[in-house]
């Protein structure tokens, strides 16, 4: 399967403790971007990498939240200590930047991994 | 604040018929919009884009419609199949993504 693939797809923890997703973008695209979809809402942008590079971050994206993607190919987002307001599903998606000047290029996503927190 | 929004949280359409799913924007400088399908359990699915110098893309079975004086797009599904069951989302691409709300549309038998 050439997708973006993410990995758990579900995750249940208890309040206060950590985790950790990771996501595997199409292995072409230097872009990968991380949102969060709560229940009946459409998805929300958390932060992106242009290749190794963090680019942007959401003012949702809290001090307890951490991403990285330290070899430019997969990436990681980390959740710290844990809320019961964390629980969603965290998705994830990548896109190639043709070094356009101005254009965005279509993204794809994965298929998410949702978190339960008790 | 949200840029896009949807008019309806759901749609109960019979099957064969043509579905349309309406959605206003807010921002006359917004210049490219997506639609998306989600199904239960997966992401987002791209369906169709465009961009404000058109007013109109089709693709197979779905056309969008954009009308910048009244700042509203809309998704218009032909002969409207089980398999279009899902959430639809109207998003604006602005190197990260704005998504609406979503209107789920159900399909009757």
């Amino acid at each position: 399967d050439t997708g973006v693939s993410q990995d758990p797809r579900h995750k249940i923890t208890k309040r206060g403790q950590n985790v950790t997703f990771r996501c595997d973008p199409i292995s072409e695209h230097n872009r990968l971007y991380w949102y969060r979809q709560t229940l009946g809402q459409g998805p929300e942008f958390l932060t992106y990498f242009q290749n190794e590079a963090q680019l942007e971050k959401s003012r949702l994206l809290s001090d307890r939240f951490s991403a990285e993607r330290p070899k430019g190919s997969f990436s990681t987002l980390e959740i710290q200590r844990t809320e019961q307001g964390d629980s969603a599903m965290y998705l994830c998606a990548s896109s190639q930047r043709f070094g356009l000047a101005r254009g965005y290029n279509e993204q794809f996503f994965g298929p998410g991994t949702r978190l339960t927190v008790l | 604040g949200e840029s896009v929004g949807l008019h309806l949280p759901t749609l109960s359409v019979q099957e064969g018929d043509n579905s349309i799913i309406n959605c206003a924007y807010s921002n006359s400088a917004s210049d490219y919009f997506i639609w998306y399908k989600q199904e239960s359990g997966k992401g987002p699915q791209f369906i169709i884009d465009i961009r404000s110098n058109m007013d109109k893309r089709q693709g197979q079975r779905v056309t969008v419609l954009l009308n910048k004086t009244v700042k509203h797009l809309s998704l218009q599904i032909a002969a409207t199949q089980p398999g279009d069951s899902a959430v639809y989302f109207c998003a604006e691409n602005k190197g990260k993504i704005i998504f609406g709300k979503g209107t789920r549309l159900h399909i009757l038998p």
